[in-house]
């Protein structure tokens, strides 16, 4: 079983549909949590980063993490076309050394 | 502030022939790491860096080898290249809390 689990899709939704996108778990010491965005033939971008359990929002982005669950989510509200690209979460925790722990990524396709 | 950037952005190699990547970034950071991603295998990690002079491995390490004798630099190098070394390789480097910032990206191919 891999330490971090996620679905690799593809999710095809139509253009202002509410998108979400999640990953499970399985080390109990992670407490870092990030969501990457990658477009095609690029590198991958840092879209969100949590710290520990809770919301965090960002203009049509929300990340949640559920540590309870080993359970993080990346919800996209009012999704557009430019959210087409593959999304990656990944997490750290303490005694990692800062190295990440990848899902292997979900692609989206918004259709317009 | 460019950030982190690689070189070349694609490359073509035969069986046999060692070359090297290269990585710099100007944001200080003393993390800095390697990874390959292959369809279906997502990211994995080759090597990494946690300070100039301090390198490790990590998941993928056989065939690349690193240094790192600035902060701003992190070559990465292949000995003797194979067609299963045939990927898309980023380098990235990291603050101290886990957050990696990526660069654009060699394409690798090896015939």
């Amino acid at each position: 079983q891999k330490e971090v689990e996620q679905d690799p899709g593809p999710l095809s939704v139509p253009e202002g549909a509410i998108v979400s996108l999640n990953c499970t778990y399985s080390n109990s010491a992670f407490q870092y949590f990030m969501w990457y965005r990658q477009y095609s033939r690029k590198g991958p971008e840092l879209l969100m980063y949590t710290y520990s359990s809770g919301n965090k929002e960002d203009g049509r982005f929300t990340a949640q993490v559920d540590k309870s669950s080993k359970y993080i989510s990346l919800f996209i509200r009012d999704s557009q076309p430019s959210d087409s690209a593959t999304y990656l979460c990944a997490m750290t925790g303490a005694g990692n050394n800062r190295k990440l722990i990848w899902g292997l990524g979900t692609s989206l396709a918004v259709n317009p | 502030n460019a950030g982190v950037t690689q070189t070349p952005k694609f490359q073509v190699l035969k069986t046999g022939q060692s070359m090297t990547l290269q990585c710099a970034q100007d944001m200080n950071h003393e993390y800095m790491s390697w990874y390959r991603q292959d369809p279906g295998m997502g990211l994995r990690l080759i090597h990494y860096s946690v300070g100039a002079g301090i390198t490790d491995q990590g998941e993928v390490p056989n065939g690349y080898n690193v240094s790192r004798s600035t902060t701003e630099d992190f070559p990465l190098r292949l000995l003797s290249a194979a067609p299963s070394q045939t990927s898309v390789y980023f380098c990235a480097s990291s603050y101290e809390t886990g957050e990696q910032f990526f660069g654009p990206g060699t394409r690798l191919t090896v015939l």
